[in-house]
């Protein structure tokens, strides 16, 4: 597709159960981000991907956030054992290999997680 | 270490108001670009602007303007003639080599009609 990809646009989970979020990034954006938003808050970083370079994970809040990138495409964000402070906007953003800052950034419209 | 800091957290103006969101970033590269994204209530993040760390020509689009200034380490964003269709939420953000993004808190606007 011509955008950033994500599913489930919605998500309502019972406390303690496990969700997967997914990110289909634009073809050929080899940089794949995760950022979560928090209610009235501000973007907060999460794991960035980068070809085949070990992912920076240095902003995942707990060891129960994991993510994953397969064939540097398709990315799946998962979160173990949800907590309610879970709940929050998780956005997925992409961008090419080439120059990256003198491009914008692409990001999807989000996964919207709601944690009961 | 960066920061970004959006210092009005909603700002309400009546349609055709002009309006001026502030941006203030702390970094101690010498590169760096900033960017200006707008969300909509739809919830999608919308590129609006980027600057890099060298270009302090101030830039218009529109009704859009921005004024960046290094001397005061500020990137302003000004909507003339506002419109219902900008109320969103406007977010100042700042990368330099090699990071991920870092953005600020994010403003409300709200334009009255």
């Amino acid at each position: 597709g011509a955008g950033v990809s994500q599913s489930p646009s919605n998500k309502v989970t019972e406390k303690g159960k496990d969700v997967e979020l997914r990110c289909d990034p634009i073809s050929g954006h080899t940089a794949l981000y995760w950022y979560r938003q928090s209610l009235g808050q501000g973007l907060e970083f999460l794991i960035y991907f980068q070809g085949n370079s070990a992912p920076d994970k240095s902003g995942l809040p707990s060891d129960r956030f994991s993510a994953e990138r397969t064939g540097g495409s398709v990315s799946t964000l998962t979160i173990q054992r949800t907590q309610q402070e879970d709940s929050a906007v998780y956005l997925c953003a992409s961008r090419p290999a080439d120059s990256p800052l003198r491009n914008g950034y692409t990001f999807g419209s989000g996964t919207r997680l709601t944690v009961v | 270490a960066q920061k970004v800091t959006q210092a009005q957290t909603e700002i309400s103006v009546v349609e055709k108001e002009d309006v001026t969101l502030d941006c203030v970033y702390e970094t101690r590269d010498t590169t760096y670009y900033l960017f200006w994204y707008k969300q909509p209530p739809s919830g999608e993040l919308v590129f609006l602007i980027r600057r890099n760390s060298f270009d302090e020509q101030n830039e218009i689009s529109g009704r859009y303007s921005w004024n960046f200034q290094k001397s005061t380490s500020s990137f302003n964003f000004t909507i003339t003639a506002s419109q219902v269709v900008d109320s969103a939420v406007y977010f100042c953000a700042l990368i330099n080599y090699g990071q991920n993004f870092v953005f600020g808190p994010g403003t409300r606007l709200s334009v009255l009609p």
